[in-house]
């Protein structure tokens, strides 16, 4: 079975760091891009950043660029998103989602930046 | 940065009913457009793939047109289990965006 499961959410000070692992099974992890995808509570989706199968192409959204750093292991089957100087407004459910299609999808985390 | 409006926001309907929803691009996306159904408190699913492909495991009631700028997500025949938030994404262009959604509601 295909499956992706999220961790390292939290709450988190502003201005703090995370960082969030995806860890994935089920699948030739090193044959597919993955991408980070925010929802913000009781908001609509905001995708977040897209790496490729061999990690040479990246892209980030405007909001994160220069803050997160996503990043793969393709030996451990994981993707990680290293999010600093997180704000307020970075509050949101974080999935991990799987190639192009963006399917499956994680069961999400939950990062909560507040003071 | 290409801007994907839904509508309705909200749509009332009821089981057996058809509903037909729409998600409009600020420029050509080409068929670079997928739709998700997300319920609460899980994670989005993907229904359709470029514009007009059902995903594995995606009931045949479940449609996708268009292209371009128009697309268009049509359930022929509502069941329970249908009653959520529906998004459209386009891959044509980064950033990669999605729309605002569309909630189908039970009336």
């Amino acid at each position: 079975e295909v499956q992706l499961v999220e961790s390292g959410g939290g709450l988190v000070q502003p201005g703090g760091s995370l960082r969030l692992s995806c860890a994935a099974s089920g699948f030739t992890f090193s044959s597919y891009s993955m991408n980070w995808v925010r929802q913000a509570p009781g908001k609509g989706l905001e995708w977040v950043s897209y790496i490729s199968s061999s990690s040479s192409t990246i892209y980030y959204a405007d909001s994160v660029k220069g803050r997160f750093t996503i990043s793969r292991d393709n030996a451990k089957n994981s993707l990680y998103l290293q999010m600093n100087s997180l704000r307020d407004e970075d509050t949101a459910v974080y999935y991990c989602a799987r190639g192009r299609d963006y399917a499956p999808w994680g069961q999400g985390t939950l990062v909560t930046v507040s003071s | 940065e290409i801007v994907l409006t839904q509508s309705p926001a909200t749509l009332s309907l009821s089981p057996g009913e058809r509903a037909t929803l729409s998600c409009r691009a600020s420029q050509s996306v080409s068929s670079y457009l997928a739709w998700y159904q997300q319920k609460p408190g899980q994670a989005p699913r993907l229904l359709i793939y470029d514009a007009s492909n059902r995903a594995t495991g995606i009931p045949a009631r479940f449609s996708g047109s268009g292209s371009g700028t128009d697309f268009t997500l049509t359930i022929s025949s509502l069941e329970p289990e249908d009653f959520a938030v529906y998004y459209c994404q386009q891959r044509s262009n980064w950033p990669s965006t999605f729309g605002q959604g569309t909630k189908l509601e039970i009336k």
